[in-house]
Parts: structure tokens; C-alpha cells; sequence
């Protein structure tokens, strides 16, 4: 799996929009991109997933840039309760034999009041 | 139903002591997870199962003892544990040979005495 790079922590204000990059330089072309956050002592929670287009639901946007290099999570308008660490994950293309979901640090995100 | 089920949600235990962590999960996934988590540090896989057979054992000593009795649940036999061993076990479960997000359960929060 390709690796990936992230801030270990950032700061937003509340009610702006956060924005959390991810560098994944080795990433191939049929490996995704995921991003997960964990809540204090939580289970991990899924947020979003893309190959190469930009793709947004109801929790967040993801944008990948055009070389697929790196991603930027964005929570449009962020509450203390997106406090959490987020994580980056690049997976290889799923087989019948499971899927590797392999975390990496994380960035810490505090989002302040 | 998108939820995985973990029991118990705290096990205290001693180091000669035999206890089982439990997962369940009714979304028709084929492959389930355990990883585990110390504090402030990233989940770290521990065993994958596809089709009930275990895939990947990431060189996790034998006092974890992995079994999938069917495609809904998941155990983790504990024997012998070290204090060491105290963490959070997490469990998820996801679709194989698919590029779909995996679900984590909220966890097990472990600890040898």
C-alpha cells in the first residue's frame, strides 16, 4: 500500500471550513483514497473515499489533485464536535482475500470555539 | 442495520485468565477485522478473515487466538496475556473484492492485571 503523509495536528475555528491535506506520492493507479476520524476513545468512523474525481456527501468533500499525489479533506463548516484525529488511508484494489485498511498516524484536528 | 456489535465493552483480566471478545455484524459482509490500539497511537491490524478463513495474520503471538464460527461473527480468544496486551480491540467488517468502505465497531477496552 502506498504510504501517506499527514500534519499530526491542526486548528480551526468554528463554524470555518477545515481542511486537512494528505500526500500520497506513491500511489497507484488503481489504489483509492479513504479518510476515516476517530473520536476520543471511539471506534474509527468513515468519512468519505475517492479514486480520482472529487467527491462530497454529507459529512465532507474530498478533493484529489489531477497527478492523484494528494488529497485535502474538507469539512465545510466545522462544530467542536469534529474534534477528532483523521486519518488518510490509500488502499490497494480489494480481492476476494480481505482489504488491508492500514492507518497511519493521523492528523489531530481541534476545532476551537 | 450498519453496525458492528462488539461485547464486552470493558474486560478487566488477569494474566491466567481465559476470556473471549465477541463481534457482530449483520450487513452481509464476507470480511471482518481485529486490530488493535494502544493509547494515542493508530489502530494496528491484527488478523483479517474473508469467507470465514482467516487471510492475514499479521505475526500476532499465539495468546490471540482468532475464530469466525460464521459470517456474522467474529471472536478473539485471549489466554495468557501480558499487562502489555492492555489496549482497545477494535473490530470492522467490510464487503470483500469491493471498493466500499469498512464499519468499525466501537470496541473492547482490555485490560491485564
Amino acid at each position: 500500500d502506498a504510504k501517506t503523509t499527514q500534519p499530526p495536528s491542526m486548528d480551526c475555528a468554528e463554524g470555518r471550513a477545515a481542511n486537512l491535506p494528505c500526500n500520497h506520492s506513491t500511489i497507484s493507479g488503481n489504489e483509492y483514497v479513504y479518510w476515516y476520524r476517530q473520536i476520543h476513545s471511539q471506534g474509527p468512523q468513515y468519512i468519505i473515499h475517492g479514486l480520482k474525481n472529487n467527491e462530497t456527501n454529507e459529512m465532507a468533500s474530498l478533493i484529489i489533485t489531477e497527478d492523484r499525489k494528494s488529497s485535502t479533506l474538507i469539512l465545510p463548516h466545522a462544530t467542536l464536535r469534529d474534534t477528532a484525529v483523521y486519518y488518510c488511508i490509500v488502499r490497494v484494489q480489494p480481492d476476494n482475500y480481505g482489504q488491508n485498511f492500514v492507518f497511519g498516524p493521523g492528523t489531530r484536528l481541534s476545532v476551537l470555539p | 442495520d450498519t453496525e458492528v456489535t462488539q461485547t464486552p465493552k470493558h474486560l478487566v483480566m488477569g494474566m491466567t485468565n481465559k476470556k473471549s471478545l465477541k463481534c457482530e455484524q449483520h450487513m452481509g459482509h464476507r470480511a471482518m477485522y481485529w486490530y488493535k490500539q494502544k493509547a494515542k497511537k493508530p489502530p494496528e491490524l491484527m488478523f483479517v478473515y474473508s469467507y470465514e478463513k482467516l487471510s492475514i495474520n499479521e505475526s500476532v503471538p499465539s495468546r490471540f487466538s482468532p475464530e469466525c464460527p460464521n459470517s456474522s461473527l467474529l471472536n478473539l480468544h485471549l489466554h495468557a496475556l501480558q499487562p502489555e496486551d492492555s489496549a482497545l480491540y477494535l473490530c470492522a467488517s467490510s464487503f470483500p473484492a469491493r471498493y466500499t468502505e469498512a464499519f468499525f465497531g466501537q470496541g473492547t477496552r482490555l485490560t491485564v492485571v
